[in-house]
C-alpha cells in the first residue's frame, strides 16, 4: 500500500515570497491533516479536512496561509507571503476516520522542510 | 494552552533495559491516545494506541498504560534496543482532533 506522498521535500525561499506544498493521501482515507512542526516542538495542527470539507482550521493563520482539498483527495497548502517564523517542517497525514470508525491512527508523509531566509 | 505534555525532553537508557516515556494531558474529553516514533528527516510513524475504555495495551516489546484519573499515559519498551533511538510523541484525540505532545528523545546506548 502506498503511503502519504508529499512534495517537495525541501524548499528555501526568501521572506515575503510565496510557496506551495502538495500532499497525496493514502487511497480511501477520508481525513487529511496538515501539521506544522517547528524545531524542538511537537506537530501543531493547522487544518483538518474530512473529504473536501474543512473540519478544523482554528490554528491556521488565515491572513497568509490557505489550504484546499480538491475532490476530497489531493491537498495543497500555500503560504503567501512567507515570514521567517514559518520555517518549519510541514507534515501531511491521512486517516480512515469516518462515521463510527473514529479511533484509527493517522499516517504521515515525510514532510516538507521549509526554510525562510 | 498545551493540552498534551511530555515533560521529559530526553531519556537515555542502556540496551536491554526498560524505557519508560511519560505523557500527561489536561482535556478529559480525550478518548483515544497514540504513540508515534520519529526518526530524523522522516514523518512520524504510528507505534501503538489505546482507547480510554482500556488501561493497558500491549504489542510485542511495547506496552502503553493509561491512568484516566491521573490523566497520564506511559509507554514502556522492554527490552530497549539501539534501533529504538528516536523521538517519541504522544498524541490524544477527542472527536476528530489529533493533538500532539512536544516529544521525548530516547537514546538507547550499548
Amino acid at each position: 500500500e502506498a503511503g502519504v506522498a508529499q512534495s517537495p521535500r525541501y524548499k528555501i525561499i526568501e521572506k515575503r515570497q510565496s510557496v506551495a506544498f502538495w500532499c497525496n493521501p493514502i487511497s480511501g482515507h477520508a481525513t487529511l491533516y496538515w501539521y506544522q512542526q517547528i524545531l524542538g516542538q511537537g506537530p501543531k495542527l493547522l487544518i483538518q479536512f474530512q473529504n473536501n470539507g474543512v473540519v478544523d482550521d482554528s490554528q491556521l493563520p488565515k491572513d497568509r496561509f490557505s489550504a484546499e482539498r480538491l475532490k476530497g483527495v489531493d491537498s495543497t497548502l500555500k503560504i503567501q507571503p512567507a515570514k521567517l517564523e514559518d520555517s518549519a517542517v510541514y507534515l501531511c497525514a491521512s486517516s480512515f476516520r469516518t462515521g463510527d470508525l473514529m479511533n484509527t491512527e493517522a499516517f504521515f508523509g515525510q514532510g516538507t522542510r521549509l526554510t525562510v531566509v | 494552552d498545551q493540552q498534551v505534555k511530555q515533560n521529559s525532553p530526553s531519556l537515555s537508557v542502556q540496551e536491554g533495559r526498560i524505557s519508560i516515556l511519560n505523557c500527561d494531558y489536561t482535556n478529559s474529553m480525550f478518548d483515544y491516545f497514540l504513540w508515534y516514533k520519529k526518526y530524523p528527516a522522516e514523518g512520524p510513524t504510528f507505534l501503538i494506541s489505546i482507547s480510554s475504555i482500556k488501561d493497558k495495551n500491549e504489542d510485542g516489546r511495547f506496552t502503553v498504560f493509561l491512568n484516566k484519573s491521573a490523566k497520564h499515559l506511559s509507554l514502556h519498551i522492554v527490552p530497549s534496543q539501539p534501533g529504538d533511538s528516536a523521538v517519541y510523541f504522544c498524541a490524544a484525540s477527542a472527536t476528530d482532533k489529533l493533538i500532539f505532545g512536544t516529544g521525548t528523545r530516547l537514546q538507547v546506548f550499548p
